[in-house]
């Protein structure tokens, strides 16, 4: 089975802090995606990234930003943290090629910016 | 626009009865959708896909219809159960180079015992 993992499930910040989310899939995908979702909102998609050290803008990137050095890990910073940031974040990983197009999640991680 | 839709944002049946969850998508040129399953403090899990040369697909216990005229997609659900109970989501591709999917909103499904 494919697993994607996220190192936190829950984390409080303070506003200003540098914050690092991270993330590993082990099935080789060449696709990984960083949402945020909240009530009413759905899933927005904040970067990706189709290849190692390739990264593209989503739909709201500002404030984040990404960093991908090896192919199962995706990482999202948030250079400093505000109380708007406070969400549930959830990452995804995807096969670059292929007949599907199917997204792979992890569990998310629940930041909350005090 | 760029946008995936959902006609209700909560949709409550009787365990046993059939579900219908409906999406509405923008781009015509859309030529692969799935829907995803999440449940109270998961991820979204992938139930099932269809691509745009297809009417209908299906898998257990859940069809997908697509119809292209009026850019509409539905996710039924045959005999539901209490542990159908989640948020679904409707995604469509929006470019297959790299593997971006555009989310719908979501749909609450409650199913009373």
């Amino acid at each position: 089975d494919v697993k994607v993992t996220q190192s936190s499930r829950y984390l409080v910040k303070r506003t200003g802090e540098k914050v690092f989310l991270e993330c590993v899939q082990d099935m080789d995908h060449e696709n990984m995606f960083w949402y945020r979702q909240d009530p009413g909102l759905g899933l927005r998609l904040i970067y990706f990234s189709y290849d190692v050290k390739m990264k593209e803008k989503g739909d709201i990137p500002e404030g984040y930003s990404v960093s991908r050095e090896k192919k199962e890990r995706f990482s999202l910073i948030l250079e400093s943290a505000s109380t708007n940031q406070t969400s549930m974040y959830l990452c995804a990983s995807s096969f670059g090629r292929g007949t599907s197009y199917e997204q792979y999640f992890g569990p998310g991680t629940r930041l909350t910016v005090t | 626009g760029e946008s995936v839709g959902l006609h209700l944002p909560t949709l409550s049946v009787q365990e046993g009865d059939n579900s219908i969850i409906n999406c509405a998508y923008s781009n015509s040129a859309s030529d692969y959708f799935i829907w995803y399953k999440q449940e109270s403090g998961k991820g979204p899990q992938f139930i099932i896909d269809i691509r745009s040369n297809m009417d209908k697909r299906q898998g257990q216990r859940v069809t997908v219809l697509l119809n292209k005229t009026v850019k509409h997609l539905s996710l039924q659900i045959a005999a539901t159960q209490p542990g159908d109970s989640a948020v679904y989501f409707c995604a469509e591709i929006w470019s297959s180079n790299t593997g971006k999917l555009i989310f719908g909103q979501g749909t609450t499904l409650q199913v009373k015992p």
